[in-house]
């Protein structure tokens, strides 16, 4: 185990739901990253908390909101998605942005009907 | 041009033999490198980081940079069937990691 726990671990949404992914590091991390991984395509970072300041958004559409309550949790908020959502969404932890080793979560597998 | 490019395989390699994997990367200006193995259905998990040229050893793995020719290998010596996985190369120009799609590995009993 990494220190990285993800729920749930499996979800099935309708386009019109809306769900939040959840995110805990036990590793004392200050930085905390949401990844979209793809069938055959690279990791995606969509968004990086750094001492819970959103540091970097990479184009995500607003129908994914992040929230970072404390350093030890993450948020994906989740509304009104597309059948291209679906996919593997990852958590990530480092000790701090500048430290480029991530930890990762098991994941959230997720998909929009 | 992709960032960071990695053969998609399947590489097939025999039990016992050395599987080596290759990663290129664009940005000039990257300064850490990092592999990790990434089971189906499961997270990526950290294998190594290298950061100078030359060769870093762990156990059985080996990672090479060649910061002029821009590129990152791994070799996994005496290969095993629990080493089947993907394999993806991750980059930091700078700011943020850049990772390849994965080099799918499959180790033949």
């Amino acid at each position: 185990e990494t220190g990285v726990t993800q729920t749930p671990r499996h979800l099935v949404m309708g386009m019109t739901n809306k769900k939040s992914l959840k995110c805990e590091q036990h590793l004392g991390h200050n930085a905390m990253y949401w990844y979209k991984q793809s069938a055959k395509k690279p990791l995606e970072l969509m968004f990086v908390y750094n001492f819970k300041e959103q540091t970097e958004n990479n184009s995500v559409p607003s129908r994914f909101s992040p929230e970072c309550p404390n350093s030890s949790h993450l948020f994906l908020h989740l509304h009104t998605l597309q059948p291209e959502d679906s996919a593997l969404y990852l958590c990530a932890s480092s000790q701090d942005r500048a430290q480029e080793t991530q930890y990762f979560g098991p994941g959230t597998r997720l998909l929009v009907l | 041009q992709k960032e960071v490019e990695q053969n998609s395989g399947p590489l097939s390699v025999p039990e016992g033999a050395i599987a080596s994997l290759n990663c290129t990367y664009s940005d000039r200006g990257s300064q850490s490198f990092f592999w990790y193995r990434q089971y189906s259905g499961k997270s990526p998990e950290l294998i190594m980081f290298i950061y100078s040229n030359g060769d870093k050893e762990d156990g059985r793995f080996t990672a090479q940079l060649n910061k002029a020719s821009q590129y990152v290998s791994l070799l996994i010596r005496d290969s095993q069937p629990s080493d089947s996985a993907t394999y993806l190369c991750a980059v930091n120009p700078g700011g943020k990691l850049q990772f390849g799609a994965g080099t799918q590995v499959v180790v033949t009993p």
